[in-house]
């Protein structure tokens, strides 16, 4: 099974800063990872599928780099909206998740 | 607008099984993969089992593997998982999810969840 380990666990950062969020998966995954979404009492929301694809309705401002075993997902200029838990998950072997980054307004 | 309703959670005790369902609309069901993911009590996101559109592909986490089966009814837009021999570590959110495609690949859409308690 494909370990995916994100770091930091937890990211405080101020509006209009940029946020970089990392993720590391134990074998290479090739660009098969997607990154969620997650904030208190509502579903995951899908950002960004085959490493740097936004989805639907997804703001510029979230991009997704990377390939292999190491991925980033950038918040270029934070928004107050945008705190919540972030999940990079692989497809490349069925699927796992990472165990999140929980990014707090400052 | 795509929905899914998760139902059957239940506290049941150890040993026990529990068959969860999900009603899906707002889409072509049959064209997409889709999923069970589970959340524990302060923990985060863990994928249980996927299949695919025609069911010819399905996995597992190795956490319960041998213990559950996913299944679907294309007839009837549902999605299904029999959990067998449930252990405590199985208390959590079970969430279904939609596909993007037609195999197991990125969730594009979330039920609410339904809450399966495992103790004695």
């Amino acid at each position: 099974e494909i370990v995916m380990t994100q770091s930091p666990a937890t990211l405080s950062v101020s509006p209009g800063e940029r946020a970089t969020l990392s993720c590391r998966a134990s074998e290479s995954v090739s660009s098969n990872l997607a990154w969620y979404q997650r904030k208190p009492g509502q579903a995951p929301r899908l950002l960004i599928f085959a490493t740097s694809t936004r989805a639907t309705g997804i703001p510029p401002r979230f991009s997704g780099s990377g390939s292999g075993t190491e991925f980033t997902l950038t918040i270029s200029s934070l928004q107050s909206e945008d705190f919540g838990v972030y999940y990079c998950q692989q497809y490349h072997t069925w699927l796992t998740f990472g165990g999140g980054t929980k990014v707090e307004i400052k | 607008e795509v929905q899914l309703v998760e139902s059957g959670g239940d506290l049941v005790q150890p040993g026990r099984s529990l068959r969860l369902s999900c009603a899906a609309s707002g889409f072509t069901f049959d064209a997409y993969a889709m999923h069970w993911v589970r959340q524990a009590p302060g923990k985060g996101l863990e994928w249980v089992s996927g299949i695919s559109w025609n069911g010819g592909k399905i996995g597992y986490a190795d956490s319960v593997k041998g213990r559950f089966t996913i299944s679907r009814d294309n007839a009837k837009n549902s999605l299904y998982l029999q959990m067998n021999s449930l252990r405590a570590e199985d208390t959590a959110f079970y969430y279904c999810a939609k596909d993007g495609v037609r195999f197991l690949e990125w969730l594009t859409d979330w039920g609410q969840g339904t809450l399966v308690t495992v103790s004695s």
